[in-house]
């Protein structure tokens, strides 16, 4: 079955440094990988995703994921952290039924 | 700017009622979701409709929870009766599956049920 995990319930950061969430996939064929992100009192938004092609994607919001075969990872990044981004973090892929598949959510804060 | 909406944005009752939840799918959006989120089980799948077609309800509790699409732009959502364990954020989301299996989900912004 289609499944992704991200290890980390929680990641802090300094405003101004990179940040990473990570993502680790198990599927069977090619990966159909997404994120999202969920602010405070409001649904999912979608911000990029990996279907082909170019290893890194880029997303809203200056964000990017690298989509890593050989480690089976689509790690979330950007080079210089916002306050803003404060938010949780949901890695998915898509299931054999052509429905999406989430992760546990990983919390990410951002300090001034 | 097409979004999904959802009503009521917050809903109060009391055990043994019964709550409907409504959501309006993106037009031309041929699959929709119902999720509901809590702090303990995190985002859990309850029902998928494709073509308004229910493909997967197996996350629902059957005995209590009905999900429904009457018509394209109408998905139901029911819970009779309803208890206080049923308390969570409950989201609709909308996407347009094509051909490639490629497609993103558009959320709606939640109920929030309280069942006291």
């Amino acid at each position: 079955a289609q499944s992704v995990a991200q290890p980390e319930d929680q990641v802090n950061v300094a405003e101004g440094n990179p940040l990473t969430v990570k993502c680790t996939y198990s599927v069977s064929g090619n990966p159909y990988l997404f994120w999202y992100v969920q602010y405070p009192n409001r649904g999912l938004q979608f911000l990029l995703k990996y279907i082909t092609g170019d290893n890194l994607v880029k997303g809203s919001y200056g964000f990017e994921a690298e989509f890593n075969k050989s480690q089976t990872s689509f790690h979330l990044k950007k080079p210089s952290a916002l306050v803003s981004d404060s938010a949780l973090y949901f890695c998915a892929v898509r299931g054999n039924n052509n429905d999406m598949r989430f992760g546990a959510g990983t919390r990410l804060t951002v300090k001034p | 700017d097409a979004r999904v909406t959802q009503t009521p944005r917050h809903k109060v009752t009391e055990m043994g009622q019964e709550v409907t939840m409504r959501c309006q799918p993106i037009l031309g959006h041929n699959t929709v979701f119902w999720y509901r989120q809590t702090m303990m089980q995190g985002l859990e799948l309850l029902a998928y409709f494709r073509n308004r077609a229910p493909l997967d309800d197996s996350g629902m509790p059957k005995d209590r929870f009905s999900a429904e699409m009457p018509d394209a732009t109408l998905a139901t959502l029911k819970i009779q009766p309803s208890e206080p364990r049923d308390s969570a954020v409950y989201f609709c989301a909308s996407g347009l599956l094509t051909g490639t299996g490629s497609y993103e989900q558009y959320f709606g912004p939640g109920t929030r049920l309280t069942v006291t």
